[in-house]
Formats: C-alpha cells, sequence, structure tokens
C-alpha cells in the first residue's frame, strides 16, 4: 500500500548528541512536512519541502534542519538536542501544495532525550 | 495569523451514543479550510472530515458531520452511533491561504466505551 513511514518508531539520544529521523513515502507526493507534537499540545509545523524548494517556519529553532535528497525521502536533523526537544515527530505528504489538500501522515517518531 | 482553540481536552461517550467534539478558530482570511483529523492510540493520523468556508453546506462523510457557523466561527464535529474504533485523539485545524498552512488545535481524546 502506499503510504508515508517513518523509522524508527522510537528513538533515544543523549543530551547535545545528533539525530537524524527519516521519512519516506510511496506517493509521489510534491510537498513533505515535518510536524513537532508534544504531548496535550498541537502539532507545530517545523518546516516544509514544496518538491526541493524549502519553508523554514519563522519560530522554528536554528538546532532543527532538514533535508530532501529526492521525491520520496525527507530527513529531520536535530543537531544538538535539549529535553526540549523530547516530542513526537510527525512527517506528513501532500499531493501538491495549498492549504485545502488533504495531509497523509507517517505514525510518527518518538524522541527521547537522556 | 490563525489560532484554532479546542475547548474539551477528554470525553467519554457510551458506544452506540452520539458524541459532539468542539472547535472555534480565528482568522482574517477569507478563504480558508477546516478539518478534522483523528490520531488513534500508537497509529498515524488520518483525515477525517474537511470543510471549504465558502461552502454554506455542512459536510458529511458516513457517521461523521460538522456543524460549520461562519459568523460564530465554530466548527464541530458530530460522530453518529459511536464505535469502538472511534477511540482517538482528534484534532481540529484550520488553513488560510495568506499563512499558507495548517493550524491544528490541542485536540481532545475521545473514549468510546463498551
Amino acid at each position: 500500500d502506499a503510504m508515508v513511514i517513518q523509522n524508527p518508531r522510537y528513538q533515544v539520544t543523549q543530551f547535545g548528541k545528533p539525530v537524524t529521523l527519516s521519512c519516506s513515502q510511496t506517493l509521489n507526493h510534491n510537498v513533505m512536512y515535518w510536524y513537532q507534537q508534544k504531548s496535550s499540545q498541537a502539532p507545530k509545523l517545523l518546516f516544509h519541502y514544496y518538491d526541493k524548494d524549502f519553508n523554514n517556519e519563522a519560530d522554528t529553532p536554528d538546532n532543527f534542519q532538514s533535508r530532501r535528497p529526492n521525491t520520496s525521502f525527507c530527513f529531520l536533523d536535530i543537531r544538538s538536542p535539549g529535553l526540549g526537544d523530547a516530542a513526537m515527530y510527525l512527517c506528513a505528504t501532500s499531493r501538491v501544495s495549498g492549504v485545502g489538500e488533504k495531509l497523509f501522515f507517517g505514525s510518527g517518531t518518538q524522541l527521547s532525550v537522556l | 495569523a490563525q489560532t484554532v482553540t479546542q475547548s474539551q481536552p477528554e470525553m467519554s461517550v457510551q458506544e452506540a451514543e452520539t458524541v459532539t467534539l468542539s472547535c472555534t478558530y480565528d482568522t482574517s482570511e477569507n478563504n480558508y479550510y477546516l478539518f478534522w483529523y483523528k490520531q488513534p492510540p500508537s497509529r498515524q493520523m488520518i483525515l477525517v472530515i474537511r470543510q471549504e468556508a465558502y461552502k454554506q453546506q455542512n459536510a458529511t462523510e458516513n457517521r461523521f458531520s460538522v456543524n460549520f457557523q461562519k459568523a460564530a466561527k465554530s466548527f464541530s464535529l458530530k460522530i453518529s452511533d459511536s464505535q469502538l474504533g472511534d477511540t482517538a485523539m482528534y484534532f481540529c485545524a484550520s488553513g488560510g491561504n495568506r499563512d499558507d498552512k495548517i493550524i491544528f488545535g490541542k485536540g481532545t481524546r475521545l473514549h468510546i466505551l463498551p
């Protein structure tokens, strides 16, 4: 089945140790998003790619970066994770850009920072 | 800027009952979309229903329907004949063309009791 796949499901890292979360999609969608979801809070958009065009949210910390080497894959790099970065990270796609588009989500990666 | 407010952090209803989840939003845009997304435990978030603001008719998807009150900026979700599989976190979301992104509420955790 076409889908959005996130690996790993759970990731544990140490304070300050770089970590990379991965997302792949078989939907051939143009747009890929990364959301941060903390407990009891709304999912917060970090950035998105429209094809190769990177769009960073103004309040996304510099600690967070992203790469999209091809249509299918997108990575979230956290250069020096702090305790406050522990959260669920959701990858999503949409067929094209536009706020009316349906988002397709992965199952998320739960990041713990020790 | 857009905001989405869900005033019910958690709700429980008996199976087969009807339940209504509340959502209010604020936007200065004339053209926008409203969504309800469902996030079951340990599974990916999926779109339940979508409403285009310029359409007066309330959207319906099988047992799920919305009550869209544009003047009051209210967008509630009604689940009829609730089933155990409806147990999930429900997020209300809004997307406007000017902001060009979707903003989520904090969610309502819904428990369907047998």
